[in-house]
């Protein structure tokens, strides 16, 4: 079964500092990979999502990701984040051939200082 | 973008009781819908797929009997949670994806419920 790991469990960071946050998932075959983003008390929000194509997603609020293959990796990054970034960060992946069951990484709670 | 419900968003029960939530897609069709459940500062465990006209698929490990699924129609699935225990308390989250005839390649998420049995 495919798994998906994130590095780190939390971040502390100052506004204007860069994010990178990292992701990799275990499976040989074609996946769709998605961030999302899940703020305090709301619910989850789609950040970007990558199906093919250009390997450098750019999503919402300033957000990208690059998939690259040789590493099954889906890294997720922000050149300047706001206070308004503090919140949980989950990496997922679903498998084409096992349709639309998405599998999490178990997500990055990120904290950005003002 | 689509968005998704869920109902209850807050439900507290005792123990033994039965407590059914709500998802319903709002604006688009859905012949799947999935459940998740969030412990606290964890992640998304999938528990099981609503399937539209026929059986849920459960993930290993999920009793089928304990969290009884219905996908009555192409917006609406429901969550029992039948003779529930304080271990069951957990915030319980749905997703949907439109129907491929919708051009659905992406999962809508409900707001969740936060179930706690006392």
């Amino acid at each position: 079964a495919q798994s998906v790991s994130q590095h780190n469990h939390h971040v502390i960071l100052s506004e204007a500092a860069s994010l990178e946050l990292g992701c990799n998932y275990s499976y040989g075959g074609t996946v769709n990979l998605f961030w999302y983003v899940q703020y305090p008390g709301q619910h989850l929000q789609l950040l970007l999502k990558y199906f093919s194509g250009d390997p450098l997603v750019k999503g919402i609020k300033g957000f990208e990701a690059e998939f690259i293959k040789s590493k099954f990796s889906f890294n997720l990054r922000k050149p300047s984040v706001q206070w308004s970034d503090t919140a949980e960060y989950f990496c997922a992946v679903t498998i084409k051939a096992a349709g639309n069951k998405l599998t999490f990484g178990g997500g990055t709670r990120v904290l950005v200082k003002p | 973008g689509a968005v998704v419900s869920q109902h209850p968003s807050r439900v507290i029960c005792k123990s033994g009781t039965s407590v059914k939530i709500e998802c319903r897609s709002l604006d688009f069709q859905a012949t799947t819908m999935f459940w998740y459940r969030q412990f606290p500062k964890q992640s998304l465990m999938l528990m099981a797929t609503s399937n539209e006209g026929s059986k849920a698929t459960y993930e290993q490990g999920v009793e089928k009997d304990k969290f009884l699924i219905n996908h009555a129609s192409l917006t609406l699935s429901t969550l029992t949670v039948t003779s529930a225990h304080p271990e069951d308390s957990s915030f319980y989250i749905c997703s949907a994806p439109p129907s491929p005839a919708s051009g659905g390649d992406e999962q809508f998420f409900g707001p969740g419920t936060r179930l706690t049995v006392l």
